[in-house]
């Protein structure tokens, strides 16, 4: 069954801390996204990537780095975690042109606290 | 970049009536379009897929309709139910579908 598993589900991290939040997919999917999700804002991609290997900024990508270093693992990074960086991050697989044809599907969140 | 406009951002509506969304997008080339249910605390769930060919797109309970021309996507879901009650998002992407891109969503309200 098509999967995107986050890790961790929860976490809360100190200004200028570290942060590193995971996604894996088991559905052999090209595109993988991190978005984050915040009351009047909605979904805003922050990056995303076609493949093992690349990493491609979004529409905010300020603070952020992102990691494809497989097909199946996409990570992204808070180098320097602020207080504003308090959000609920969704990982997304998807693969809308393949053979396939999925659009984004999504993990269950991960809910991050900075403080 | 390609901008997303969702409305309305939050709607009311009796049991067995219809509730109606629109997005509207800027990139001509937009190819692939969705919708999303999120229901509270939970995750995004995909209601459709609608290709930039298919202007009429049936579902369970709901229509969504695509208006190249005007750069619409709208989603009716007929006679909705409290069951319905839940957040929507529509979301747009060119042929490639590498960025995938969101309205700022509507949360919908059933009434009993």
């Amino acid at each position: 069954e098509a999967a995107v598993t986050q890790s961790p589900r929860n976490k809360v991290a100190v200004t200028g801390g570290k942060v590193t939040l995971s996604c894996n997919q088991t559905n052999n999917h090209n595109n993988m996204y991190w978005y984050r999700q915040d009351t009047g804002h909605g979904l805003r991609l922050i990056h995303y990537s076609y493949g093992a290997g690349s990493t491609e900024k979004g529409d905010i990508p300020d603070g952020y780095k992102a990691s494809r270093p497989s097909q199946e693992n996409f990570s992204l990074i808070l180098e320097l975690a602020t207080p504003s960086q308090t959000s609920v991050y969704f990982c997304a697989s998807g693969d809308a042109t393949g053979w396939n044809n999925q659009a984004p599907l999504f993990g269950e969140g991960t809910r991050l606290s900075v403080l | 970049g390609e901008q997303v406009e969702q409305r309305p951002p939050h709607l009311s509506v009796r049991e067995g009536d219809s509730a109606f969304i629109t997005c509207t997008y800027t990139d001509p080339n937009s190819y692939y379009f969705f919708w999303y249910k999120q229901e509270p605390g939970a995750s995004l769930q995909l209601l459709m897929k609608v290709f930039s060919s298919t202007e009429i797109n049936e579902g369970q309970g709901f229509t969504v309709l695509l208006n190249k021309k005007d750069k619409r996507l709208s989603l009716n879901l007929t006679a909705a139910h409290p069951g319905d009650s839940a957040a929507y998002f529509c979301a747009v992407s060119d042929t490639n579908a590498y960025k995938v891109i969101f309205g700022k969503g509507t949360h919908l309200h059933v009434l009993p």
